[in-house]
């Protein structure tokens, strides 16, 4: 089993639509967790970090369950520019600070006209 | 601010070549890394540093080699090329003020081993 899952996609949306992200993570003493952003052929850019509590960043909303061990994205009224791949990114404890981090396989979002 | 550069973009190479995948960062960062990217795999640690002088091995380590003498510097070798290597790798960065939880990638190489 992968550490870090995501439904692959694509996700096909029309402009203005709200879309949700789910993933989920096998290690449950896992430390912190990420979206990141990766356009076609480009490096991945940080989106936002998730919390316990869920954070609102704009049109993105990041939720984490730690019980059930899933972490959501929320975007609401899509743009065109928002067409890219988002990955789930998970800390494990025993990283510590040495920047090592889990990746999902990504999730790919296509917004039409 | 130039970030994290790689080099090369592309690189085709021959089975039982080697090759160095060069990576610089001007952020002062304690943390580097290398990655590799596949469909369906998502990007998969390869060796990583937590600073001048100290390595240790990712999740998919065989066929590679790294050092870090300088903070700035941190080059990928492969030392037999394989057609298994063929891959998107991504070196990244990230700082001890950060927790290491924020990387700053490079642009990528596209390797291909014929």
């Amino acid at each position: 089993r992968k550490e870090v899952e995501q439904d692959p996609g694509p996700f096909n949306v029309p402009e203005g639509a709200t879309v949700a992200f789910n993933c989920t993570y096998s290690n449950s003493a896992s430390q912190s967790f990420f979206w990141y952003r990766q356009d076609c052929r480009k490096e991945p850019k940080l989106l936002m970090s998730v919390y316990s509590s869920g954070n609102e960043d704009g049109r993105f909303t990041a939720q984490l369950n730690r019980a059930s061990q899933y972490i959501s994205l929320l975007i609401r009224d899509s743009k065109l520019s928002d067409s890219a791949t988002y990955l789930c990114v998970v800390k494990p404890i025993l990283s510590g600070n040495t920047g090592k981090l889990i990746f999902g396989q990504g999730t790919t979002l296509q917004v039409k006209p | 601010n130039a970030g994290v550069t790689q080099t090369p973009k592309f690189q085709v190479l021959k089975t039982g070549q080697s090759m160095t995948l060069q990576c610089a960062q001007d952020m002062n960062h304690e943390y580097m890394s290398w990655y590799r990217q596949d469909p369906g795999m998502g990007l998969r640690l390869i060796h990583y540093s937590v600073g001048a002088g100290i390595t240790d091995q990712g999740e998919v380590p065989n066929g590679y080699n790294v050092s870090r003498s300088t903070t700035e510097d941190f080059p990928l070798r492969l030392l037999s090329a394989a057609p298994s290597q063929t891959s998107v790798y991504f070196c990244a960065s990230s700082s001890l003020r950060d927790r290491g939880e924020k990387l700053f990638f490079g642009s990528g190489t596209q390797l291909s081993v014929l």
